[in-house]
């Protein structure tokens, strides 16, 4: 059973580009969830996702950030018009059930804005 | 506010040593805390603690919960250098959120 699954592991924008992150779920999993480690900081919650639907998305900046988890297909979040301050870690995870359940985390994708 | 806070933010101490991380937390309406191990990829679950003074064990790592404190700890006895890493608390909080702490950065010198 493959894990979660991010990808690009490394993506490099230039200032005004759009990056698009992508995460798979474990399989079986319907829960997603997004977090950014900012350097130095602990990880952030932004966004909870179910299949077409967002369930949360009070950790989400309200501009510039959307994310999406279609009924076929990775989740996606996406990030347009990217500024330096958007460099970070961003880590996927997804659970079978409620939060209280284990969260298991895919790799991450490192964001580098230049 | 809900926080998570954990102490210290960073520990430096050598092979065979032991350590005892700290997290203390204030999350309305508890239910469980849980350790994550994070090197330089994706945090890896360690621990949930759900009650109090109920050890839990994994090989040279162990942790506990003071839910009338509001503290966990997380030791390490005979630490190796690969213990080395970010160790994150979590408090799950509300129905769909995880709030983490900043961590405590661990590095054992052989």
């Amino acid at each position: 059973n493959a894990g979660v699954m991010q990808n690009p592991r490394h993506l490099v924008r230039r200032r005004g580009q759009e990056a698009r992150l992508r995460c798979s779920p474990m399989k079986g999993h319907s829960h997603v969830y997004w977090y950014r480690q900012l350097p130095e900081e602990g990880l952030k919650f932004m966004v909870y996702l179910q299949k077409e639907n967002i369930i949360d998305e009070s950790g989400m900046p309200k501009e510039r950030f959307s994310a999406e988890f279609p009924k076929e297909g990775p989740s996606i979040l996406r990030i347009q018009q990217v500024v330096r301050g958007d460099s970070a870690a961003y880590f996927c995870a997804s659970s079978p059930v409620e939060i209280q359940g284990q969260q298991y985390f895919g790799p991450g994708t490192r964001l580098t804005v230049t | 506010e809900d926080k998570v806070v954990q102490s210290p933010l960073s520990l430096v101490v050598h092979e065979g040593d032991t350590v005892t991380l700290n997290c203390s937390y204030e999350v309305t309406n508890f239910r469980s805390l849980l350790w994550y191990k994070q090197e330089k990829k994706a945090p890896t679950f360690l621990f949930m603690l759900t009650s109090s003074g109920i050890e839990k064990k994994s090989g040279r790592l162990s942790s506990i919960l003071d839910k009338k404190e509001l503290f966990s700890i997380l030791n390490i006895t005979a630490t190796q250098t690969g213990d080395s890493a970010v160790y994150l608390c979590a408090v799950p909080w509300g129905d769909d959120k995880i709030i983490f702490g900043k961590g405590t950065r661990l590095h054992i010198l052989p």
